[in-house]
């Protein structure tokens, strides 16, 4: 069966440390790789997304994420956190030519400590 | 250009009620995705829809529930005799074309008493 895992529950920083959640998935083929956030009562915010090339993916407030394909994982990063980056955070994945039909992870709930 | 709008935000049922939950897409878009959060779960995909037509309905559980998404107006999400499984966050999206980037709403809170 096709799954995504994200092994953290919870993750903990300091504030101005680097930061990362792990994602790794289990799907046949080529898939496309996503990331989104959930700040509390709201919905998903879109961070970044991986279909091909460079495996290193740059998105949205400074968050990038590294697809890796003979480990597949495609773990999020930033290099230095802020407190407002706290939110749960979401690794999912779709397949080509499968439309929005996305795949999520448990989710992994990001703490920054000031 | 407002984001997608769902409503209500938050719906409390008793058991065998009906709930009817509400997704308006962003403006241009004609793909919709309903998506289910249980507690401490992630998002699992339940229907996809684009204008009058269900494209693939395979996340849906087989009873009770049903979706449309009309020519003119929002697209309903339907639970017909709910129970207490059913509390969960439901969660609206849409994209422009079938690959496009996804948009979500904030979720409408469905609670079965």
């Amino acid at each position: 069966a096709q799954s995504v895992a994200q092994p953290e529950d919870q993750v903990n920083v300091a504030e101005g440390n680097p930061l990362t959640v792990k994602c790794t998935y289990s799907v046949s083929g080529n898939p496309y790789l996503f990331w989104y956030v959930q700040y509390p009562n709201r919905g998903l915010q879109f961070l970044l997304k991986y279909i091909t090339g460079d495996n290193l993916v740059k998105g949205s407030y400074g968050f990038e994420a590294e697809f890796n394909k003979s480990q597949t994982s495609f773990h999020l990063k930033k290099p230095s956190a802020l407190v407002s980056d706290s939110a749960l955070y979401f690794c999912a994945v779709s397949l080509p030519g499968g439309y929005n039909k996305l795949i999520f992870g448990a989710g992994t709930r990001l703490a920054v400590h000031p | 250009n407002a984001g997608v709008m769902q409503n209500p935000r938050h719906l409390v049922r008793r058991r065998g009620q009906e709930a009817r939950l509400r997704c308006s897409p962003m403006k241009g878009h004609s793909h919709v995705y309903w998506y289910r959060q249980l507690p401490e779960e992630g998002l699992k995909f339940m229907v996809y829809l684009q204008k009058e037509n269900i494209i693939d309905e395979s996340g849906m559980p087989k009873e009770r529930f049903s979706a449309e998404f009309p020519k003119e107006g929002p697209s309903i999400l339907r639970i017909q005799q709910v129970v207490r499984g059913d509390s969960a966050a439901y969660f609206c999206a849409s994209s422009p074309n079938q690959d496009g980037e996804l948009f979500f709403g904030e979720g409408s809170r469905l609670t079965v008493l």
